[in-house]
This record gives C-alpha cells, structure tokens and sequence, in this order.
C-alpha cells in the first residue's frame, strides 16, 4: 500500500503561522484530509476534501494541495493547537493510509 | 448526534483472536454512503487504518493485515465487529472504530479502546 510521509516534529511561536506537509503518490489522485489528536484522545478531524472544514473548527486551519504534498496551515496558532497532527488519503488500490504524524509544539 | 463506541477484552495472549465491538447510534448502518472503519494506534506511534464496511456490506481490508482481520456488522444490534487472528504483542494499540463517509474522510470516532497483548 501506499505511504504519506510527514515531518516529525515542528515549532511555532505563538500567533505565528506554521505549515504541516504530508508527501505522497496517492495524493497526486485522492484529497487528503486532516486530524488533530491531543494526548489521551481520539483524532479530531480539523481539514477535508482539501480545503473544507468541519463545523467548530477555527478558521485558522486551511489545508491545500500541491502535486504530491498535501498542507495543513495553522495561521496564528494557539497554545491549544498544540497537538499531533495526521494527514489521510486512500490508495487506488481501495487502502486508506495514514501520515506518519507531525508532532506540532506552540512556543 | 453520532456515537461509536469501542468495546471488547483490555488483555489477549498471544495466538489468541481478538473481537472487537463497535456499537454505533445517530445513523444508520445501511444508509447510503455510510461507512465504519476500525483503526488502531499502538503507544506512541502513527494510526493504520484496518478495515471497513459499507453500507452494502461490502468489506475492505488493510493489505498487509488481511489474512488476519475479519469486519462484520449486526444491523440489528447496530454494532460492527473486528476480529483479528493469532494475535502477537506488536498487536498492542488502542483501536478505534470512526464513521466515513463514501469511504472518504473520518468524521467522528469513538474514544478507542486499549488492548494489550501479552502472556
């Protein structure tokens, strides 16, 4: 199956904007869509069908595409945001595939 | 409002099967598009999605987990069922089932539930 790659960690000041990537060949196919997920908790899903959010979720968080990388954008982050960070997609092969996690930390 | 939640054994020996029950409420299972999927996260590490059921009751199955992973539903019971095969401690996560629609994006998840495998 196929694999989304993101970075492992990243850092942003508070207010600041920062960027989560996800790489991958499927996404040059298939919308990635995006989770949130706080110590001890189940994932919140933040971002879909590319750039559309769920009902509750700020309007801080936006999503994009580019070729093979999807973009999870937080501008102006809050200490709240703090949290790990997944990107999904599915594979034409009928999987669904997970990132690897990006582990985002608000200074 | 939509719910799942996980239940099933917290302890497993290894060979053993583990079943796993998702109950759902807030949607029905045959509705049109309607998908539940089962995921896990063992400690510290990324989620892998396992296996999901439509609406029809078409299943479909990780690759790499297929010969060990069975999905099932009871529409009546509206609960989805995971088993996985002859268990081994890289089995310990906490699974998850999640609601996906038209086999896209997870939209809401229970709260999980740990199982560890160990003798």
């Amino acid at each position: 199956s196929s694999e989304l790659t993101q970075d492992p960690a990243v850092s942003v000041a508070l207010g600041q904007t920062v960027r989560i990537t996800c790489q991958g060949d499927t996404l040059r196919l298939f919308d990635a869509s995006w989770y949130q997920q706080k110590p001890g908790q189940a994932p919140l899903f933040v971002i879909f069908g590319r750039n559309k959010r769920p009902s509750g979720v700020p309007d801080r968080f936006s999503g994009s595409r580019s070729g093979n990388t999807a973009s999870l954008i937080i501008t102006g982050a809050q200490a709240e945001d703090e949290a790990d960070y997944y990107c999904h997609s599915r594979d034409s092969g009928g999987d669904h595939v997970f990132g690897t996690g990006t582990k985002v930390t608000v200074l | 409002q939509v719910t799942l939640r996980e239940s099933g054994p917290a302890l497993v020996k290894p060979t053993q099967t583990l079943t796993l029950t998702c109950t759902v409420s807030g949607f029905p299972l045959t509705a049109s598009g309607m998908c539940v999927s089962w995921i896990r996260q063992p400690p510290g590490k990324a989620l892998e999605w396992l296996a999901l059921v439509d609406w029809d009751d078409d299943k479909y199955y990780n690759t790499s987990l297929k010969t060990r992973l069975t999905i099932s539903r009871d529409t009546s019971k509206n609960q989805v069922v995971l088993t996985l095969t002859n268990v081994d401690p890289v089995d310990t996560a906490t699974y998850y089932c999640a609601r996906n629609k038209n086999y896209d994006f997870f939209d809401s998840w229970g709260q999980g539930t740990l199982v560890t495998v160990s003798s």
